[in-house]
């Protein structure tokens, strides 16, 4: 089973870079997300989606975009890679919406901006 | 900004011993849930907790949900190495965005 995928697994930027970080799942969920983690300030919410076509702002958004063409894929683009992004990077589903619906995670993107 | 604050950030103890982790916030919950992520890989889902003064127990593993649904704790009896990991709790404060705490780095010595 898939579940979700991400990738590159590790990358490596120079600051004012463009990249775009993949995420595909295969369990048709509706909601996607994406989050960084930093030490010691667990899992902070960039961006989601609520179903194919509708985004919303997380709490950290400033410095990505993301799209939601198809129920399948939640794509994050760094715009201009500043080495504040320098993170792990996590996408998550869930069939629903729902704050007891359980979050399936990728294994995350290693991501460094030099 | 509404914060899910978890203590202690990390803990270190010996295999056998007994431990709690916290997870607090000044505002109340809906539900919440509690993860654990080991190195390199991503979340997974441990338990959910819905109603005011429930309590969940997987294996060695006890879940609480304080009365007032601010507060969540997590008890492990006779800890052992797989147990190993970061702990993390997770809600939403009346809105889409699911809100994860600053997590628990639990090491358990064999």
């Amino acid at each position: 089973n898939a579940g979700v995928t991400q990738t590159p697994k590790f990358q490596v930027l120079k600051t004012g870079q463009s990249m775009t970080l993949q995420c595909a799942q295969d369990m048709n969920h509706e909601y996607m997300s994406w989050y960084r983690q930093d030490p010691g300030m667990g899992l902070r919410l960039i961006h989601y989606s609520v179903g194919a076509g509708i985004t919303d702002q997380g709490e950290v958004p400033n410095g990505y975009n993301v799209s939601r063409s198809t129920t399948e894929d939640f794509p994050l683009r760094l715009l201009s890679a500043a080495p504040s992004q320098t993170s792990v990077y996590f996408c998550a589903s869930s069939r629903i919406w729902g704050a007891d619906q359980p979050q399936h995670f990728g294994d995350g993107t290693r991501l460094s901006i030099l | 900004t509404q914060l899910l604050e978890q203590s202690p950030q990390f803990l270190s103890i010996q295999e056998g011993e007994n431990l709690t982790v916290y997870c607090n916030s000044s505002s109340v919950f809906s539900s919440l849930q509690w993860y654990r992520q080991e190195p390199g890989e991503g979340p997974v889902l441990l338990v959910t907790v819905v109603t005011g003064g429930e309590v969940k127990k997987l294996k060695r593993l006890t879940f609480q949900f304080g009365d007032a649904r601010k507060d969540s704790s997590l008890h492990i009896t006779a800890a052992q190495p797989g147990d190993t990991g970061l702990y993390l709790c997770r809600t939403n404060f009346g809105n889409e965005k699911l809100t994860f705490g600053t997590g628990t780095r639990l090491t358990i010595i064999p």
